[in-house]
């Protein structure tokens, strides 16, 4: 079946600095990515979607300059948070489109220090 | 916007059978889904359903949709502790637009 690859699963970072997460669909190409953001005990809240060779469209509310989202192939789009901050701490699930239905990564646990 | 309401938590007995409620705001929705979410973990399918079913059936599972009232309900059958998770639903209106999540039923089995 298909299969999405997200990493790091874990990632503690400091404030200030920048981190990125990576989704590759293994065995499938992806023309669409999306990219949730999960708080702890709540549901994933859509924050972009992603289309192979074209800019994100981020959902409302969702700063496209602080959530950087390349998708610059048809199995690879990174999701890079800039200038993270403690607020940014989190669980960032990649998902992607597919023949099969949606396919989810594994998920990113963001700690930002 | 569109909107899907589940019941935050349900206890059961193992052995019993486990049902997890959830309704949808949006007439369009065309796809249904339930996934499974353990503690740290991802997301895992557990079976969806067309809007132009009925039920679904899938071993210990079953999916009823109430179209009419915007009703989805998973039921699972002789329900076990490693049945213990989040369980979502969720729905789009066509293929390759995002899903839309409910809050989660956290599910607890106890022996």
């Amino acid at each position: 079946g298909a299969v999405v690859s997200q990493h790091p699963s874990r990632v503690i970072c400091k404030s200030g600095t920048s981190v990125k997460i990576e989704c590759r669909s293994l065995d499938f190409q992806a023309t669409t990515m999306f990219w949730y953001r999960q708080f702890p005990k709540q549901s994933l809240m859509l924050m972009a979607t992603s289309n192979e060779g074209s800019k994100a469209t981020y959902e409302q509310g969702v700063e496209k300059d602080k959530f950087l989202i390349n998708h610059a192939s048809l199995t690879l789009s990174t999701l890079t948070v800039t200038s993270a901050h403690p607020e940014d701490s989190s669980f960032y699930i990649c998902s992607a489109s597919n023949d099969y239905g949606y396919t989810f990564g594994s998920g990113t646990r963001l700690t930002v220090v | 916007g569109e909107d899907v309401e589940q019941s935050l938590f349900l206890s059961v007995r193992e052995g019993d059978s486990s049902v997890i409620n959830c309704t949808y705001t949006d007439s369009s929705s065309t796809y249904l889904y339930w996934y499974k979410q353990e503690p740290g973990a991802g997301l895992q399918l557990l079976t969806y359903i067309f809007s132009n079913m009925d039920m679904k059936q899938d071993q210990r599972l079953t999916v009823l949709l109430n179209k009419k009232d915007k009703h989805l309900s998973l039921r699972i059958a002789d329900t076990q502790t490693g049945d213990s998770a989040i369980y979502f639903c969720a729905e789009s209106d066509q293929a390759g637009t995002a899903l839309i999540f409910g809050k989660g039923t956290t599910l607890s089995v106890s022996s």
